[in-house]
């Protein structure tokens, strides 16, 4: 049974620019969710999508969206990239509902130079 | 806001001996609990979870649940070097029905030879 799979595994971006990163789950799972990771502030919930719906929401700025396709693959995008966007992008992937354990998959790695 | 302490560490032991890492969590209402290893530079491994107050044992590792304390605990028995890596904890299911598990920041743990 496949795992978890997020492309690409590293990214160098300059300030301003746009990035999406992608997650595919374990088969089967229809929910995604996606986390930040820095040594600062640990891992932080970005957003969740079931049923191609985002059905749960972090505290972060508009710049970060994402969406869900019918297949339950997810993207995540970040617009207008700044320095502090660094970090290691994390995607989980679980059934959904309650007693669910998440799934990471082996990360996006993003550094705004 | 839900919340999940960790100590940071870094707990250090002797191979061999049993590391003991511990964990609270804010919301009374949480029913799923799960640690997760991660190893320097990447990403989260689920190793236990645990959702009845009590004991749950597998292998080397024993999850410890006191929902009255708000307090989980994992033993890792006979420590190996291999062990060494941060442990997190996560907690959901609590207030508001909400099944994204909130992670601490990790406790670091070095198994020395």
């Amino acid at each position: 049974k496949a795992g978890v799979t997020q492309t690409p595994r590293y990214l160098i971006k300059t300030r301003g620019q746009q990035v999406t990163l992608s997650c595919s789950p374990i088969s089967g799972h229809r929910s995604v969710s996606w986390y930040q990771q820095t040594p600062g502030q640990g891992l932080q919930f970005l957003f969740e999508y079931f049923s191609e719906t985002q059905r749960n929401k972090g505290n972060f700025p508009g710049r970060f969206s994402g969406r869900q396709f019918s297949n339950s693959r997810s993207e995540m995008n970040v617009s207008t990239l700044e320095l502090g966007d660094s970090a290691l992008y994390l995607c989980a992937s679980t059934g959904g509902g309650q007693f669910t354990e998440a799934f990471f998959g082996q990360g996006t790695r993003l550094t705004v130079v | 806001q839900k919340e999940v302490e960790q100590n940071s560490g870094p707990l250090s032991v002797p191979e061999g001996a049993i590391a003991s890492l511990n964990c609270t969590y804010s919301d009374r209402g949480s029913q799923s609990f799960f640690w997760y290893r991660q190893y320097s530079g990447k990403s989260p491994e689920l190793i236990m979870f645990i959702y009845s107050n009590g004991d749950k044992e597998d292998g080397r590792f024993t999850a410890q649940l006191n929902k009255a304390s708000q307090y989980v605990s994992l033993l890792i028995r006979d420590s190996q070097p291999s062990d060494s890596a941060t442990y997190l904890c996560a907690a959901s299911g609590g207030s508001g029905g909400s099944y994204i598990p909130t992670f601490g920041r990790g406790t670091s743990l070095i198994v020395h030879p």
